[in-house]
């Protein structure tokens, strides 16, 4: 099963909080775990990548996979109005070649920052 | 640096119509995709290609129709245009299929 579970939200904070946005799957042959970030009437742009398990940091964002538990974060801090957008989580497993299992992205989770 | 360039970005169609989606790239990438997202849908995979000559169907393929005779080009048909494919459509490329995708801005699709 390649589902990917996210939130669809609204999700509204106030300007500076803290955003923690998260996703669950099933698949465990996961490996290689995205967020991206979608703008009205733009294509999603690539936030963070990972590999297997751990966090990783760039900037006032923050990713954590933890795989033991499926389930996958995505944290903001010291949130700006420009961070309102949809974020969308994707992921896929490792392997090479061709398939149609190149990515499974969650639905997106629509964040508001409040100045 | 362009990297992925769709066109056009708006286009309104009447039933029964064709047409084609242009999409280019120019990050020598192996792997483009087609998406179409709608509200509430996310992101469905129409077609994709592993490389020049190389195509194959994703979860959602019927009434569309895809080639890729060159790395840098993926173009999307619609054969004959139906008001169920009025959507956002994106392209994608990635160096591996397994790797993050790059895309472009959409092109807004209207079927009436």
């Amino acid at each position: 099963q390649k589902e990917v579970e996210q939130d669809p939200g609204p999700l509204s904070v106030p300007e500076g909080a803290i955003v923690s946005l998260n996703c669950t799957y099933s698949n465990s042959a996961f490996q290689y775990f995205m967020w991206y970030r979608q703008y009205s009437r733009k294509g999603p742009e690539l936030l963070m990548y990972t590999y297997s398990s751990g966090n990783k940091e760039d900037g006032r964002f923050t990713a954590q996979v933890d795989k033991s538990s499926k389930y996958i974060s995505l944290f903001i801090r010291d949130s700006q109005p420009s961070d309102s957008a949809t974020y969308l989580c994707a992921m896929s497993a490792a392997f090479q070649g061709g398939g149609a299992d190149g990515l499974t992205f969650g639905k997106g989770t629509h964040l508001i920052i409040q100045p | 640096n362009a990297g992925v360039t769709q066109t056009p970005k708006f286009q309104v169609l009447k039933t029964g119509q064709s047409m084609t989606l242009q999409c280019a790239q120019d990050m020598n990438h192996e792997y483009m995709s087609w998406y179409r997202q709608d509200p509430g849908m996310g992101l469905r995979l129409i077609h994709y290609s592993v490389g020049a000559g190389i195509t194959d169907q994703g979860e959602v393929p019927n009434g569309y129709n895809v080639s890729r005779s060159t790395t840098e080009d993926f173009p999307l048909r619609l054969l004959s245009a139906a008001p169920s494919q009025t959507s956002v459509y994106f392209c994608a490329s990635s160096y591996l299929v397994n790797q993050p995708q790059h895309f472009g801005d959409g092109t807004r699709l209207s079927i009436l």
